[in-house]
């Protein structure tokens, strides 16, 4: 079965650095997506980036990127520039291509320093 | 106005009580979600369904039911709740036609406390 692992319960950095959340996974598949959400303190769940499998170009949404290692099965997003609006709990999740259920991760919560 | 729309944002019952959370949504997507979180857990699928005649039971189904009453509606219940169902509970929406990467779009969350 597939797992979707955060090993950073909870990260923080300063006001403009940057910051990486890691996520693992396991999964025999070879075709899939790979999400991270964001759930500020209004608590509704906001897609940040996704990631096809097949492609092997890292995905990039302004400030926020990701490191997608296929054979290691890591996608980690690095957030350059943090800004204040970015704290929040970050969550990573795995979908089969053949499948449209979300596995989740337990999710990383980032902290903000001013 | 928001594409996914939860109902009550907040709730609190008694033990025994029936609890019903309604889901609408103007995305016109067809595949519609009930998640729970908890603290630490993360997500996890109560129900889905794929359309009005297709609802399947997701990981932590008991104590809950569902109706898809539309395309765009789809309620979640709890017949007796129990203080352990207390979380927020997420409805969410993903489009399934070919090349959609199936990504899911939420509700505000509806905040649960059973006591």
């Amino acid at each position: 079965a597939q797992t979707v692992t955060q090993s950073q319960p909870e990260m923080s950095v300063q006001e403009a650095e940057t910051v990486t959340l890691s996520c693992t996974y396991d999964t025999s598949e070879s075709d899939y997506y790979l999400f991270w959400y964001k759930q500020p303190p209004s608590r509704q769940m906001i897609l940040v980036i996704r990631q096809e499998a097949y492609k092997q170009q890292n995905a990039t949404e302004n400030r926020f990127s990701v490191n997608f290692q296929k054979a290691a099965k890591s996608f980690s997003l690095k957030i350059s520039d943090s800004q204040l609006g970015d704290a929040a709990m970050y969550f990573c999740a795995y979908r089969r291509n053949s499948n449209y259920q979300l596995i989740w991760g337990a999710g990383t919560k980032l902290i903000i320093k001013p | 106005d928001a594409d996914v729309t939860q109902t009550p944002r907040n709730r609190i019952t008694k033990t025994g009580k029936r609890i019903m959370l309604e889901c609408s949504q103007t995305k016109g997507h067809d595949r519609m979600y009930w998640y729970r979180q908890d603290p630490g857990l993360g997500l996890r699928l109560i129900y889905y369904s794929f359309d009005v005649k297709d609802i399947n039971k997701g990981e932590i189904s008991d104590g809950y039911s569902v109706s898809r009453q539309a395309q765009a509606k789809f309620s979640l219940s709890l017949e007796s709740a129990i203080p352990n169902q207390t979380a927020l509970y997420f409805c969410a929406t993903s489009d399934s036609r070919p090349f959609r990467t199936g990504e899911l779009f939420f509700g505000e969350g509806s905040r649960l406390t059973v006591l």
